[in-house]
Order: structure tokens, then sequence, then C-alpha cells
């Protein structure tokens, strides 16, 4: 079942730069999606959402996208900092109170 | 800032035994869930709860497990059998999902790491 995929399990980027981390789904029927951010050993810590009638939220230095006809979502950090190394999730669900489906993860390592 | 917490942080059990997880969710919240994460593997959905009852349950949450809300506060999941495929880190989340902008957003706590030997 790979319906949330990551396909990058790794990126680095300097300090300063931006992190450009990216998503694809497959079911057409999710129309919900988050990023989360965890460290090892502790949960996933909600970051930023987006519902499928946006293409664009911004918050701080988050800014996620939606493009829908090719069902890929990206999560952008700038100016990335040395705090916001952790592995990031992309998850989905398809209606109210449904559940995640998450990806694999992208461990993001910024350098500095 | 309302958190979800979960006790213990660390289980250890020996393989037939019943664990019993704990998590309080934020107290405005309506939705309770339950998922873990294998090591080395993503997170996996295993049971919805809403309104003193199952929403929703995947494959995984066999009749080896039951969730219930004892009290007002508290969310458990009991595992009746453990088996050594259960380790895994459990996460408990709430959601308020009241229909409005964000409120589908699920929250999650720390996790309790289930060690079966």
């Amino acid at each position: 079942d790979q319906q949330v995929k990551q396909n990058s399990p790794s990126l680095s980027v300097q300090e300063g730069r931006i992190s450009i981390l990216n998503c694809d789904y497959t079911n057409s029927m999710f129309d919900y999606f988050l990023w989360y951010k965890k460290y090892p050993a502790e949960g996933p810590t909600f970051l930023i959402s987006i519902s499928s009638i946006k293409d664009k939220n911004e918050d701080g230095r988050f800014t996620v996208f939606l493009n829908k006809s090719a069902k890929h979502l990206s999560l952008h950090i700038v100016p990335s900092q040395p705090g916001d190394s952790a592995v990031y999730f992309c998850a989905a669900n398809t209606g109210t109170a449904s559940k995640l489906t998450f990806g694999t993860g992208t461990r993001l390592q910024v350098t500095l | 800032e309302p958190e979800v917490t979960q006790t213990p942080s660390h289980q250890v059990t020996q393989m037939g035994q019943e664990v019993i997880l704990r998590c309080v969710p934020i107290s405005n919240h309506l939705y309770f869930y339950w998922y873990r994460q294998i090591l080395g593997q993503k997170v996996e959905f295993l049971v919805s709860f809403y309104n003193n009852e199952i929403s929703e349950k995947s494959e995984i949450f066999d009749d080896q497990f039951s969730v219930e809300r004892p009290d007002g506060s508290n969310f458990t999941l009991k595992i009746r059998s453990t088996k050594l495929e259960d380790s895994a880190m459990y996460f408990c989340a709430s959601s308020i999902t009241s229909g409005g902008h964000g409120t589908d957003t699920q929250y999650f706590g720390p996790g309790t790491r289930l060690t079966v030997l």
C-alpha cells in the first residue's frame, strides 16, 4: 500500500538555504494533506496542512504547495535552520476524522 | 499549549501477556486515534474512536486489540495477548473535527515504545 510516497529518504541543505521536501499520492479521494516533523523517540509534530480546495498555504518559514492534477505536494522551508533537522512525514486523509495515510518520511539535515 | 500525553513511555512485556497503553487526549477534542510505527517502517493507522464507538479500524486491529474511553479524560489501547511482532512505537492522536477550518488536524502524543520479548 503505497498511496503516499516520499521518494527522497534524505536531504541535506545548508543553513539559510531553502529546503524542498516532496510527496506524491495516488488516491484521488485524498482531500486534506498534512506535514509532520518527527524527532527520534518522539511523536509526530504537526507543522502545516492544506485542503484540496487550495494550492498553497503559508505559515512563517513553512509553505506547502499542492498540485492536484499531478497528485503532488511539497513543503518549502526557508530559510532552513539547524533545528529543522528531523524526519518529515507527509500524510493525507479522505474526509472528516478519517485515518491518516503516511509517507515513509524524508530525513532533513540542515548543515552549518 | 495543550498536548496529548501517553503513559508509559516504554513498556517491556513477555509474549502472550496483556498490555494497556494509556493516552490523555487534548481536552476539547472529540476524535481519538491509535497509530503504530514498527522500527524502520512508516506510521500506520490502527483505529479511530468517536462518541464511545470505533469509527474506523485497519486490518492490523484484530480481535487481540481493543480500545476504551474509561472516563472523561483517558483513552486506552489494550493488546490482549502480545506477540513479538507487536513490538513498535504506539502513538495516540486526537482531533477536534468540528467542521471548521483546520479542525481535522490530528495531534500526536510522544508515543509508547512497546517491546515484546
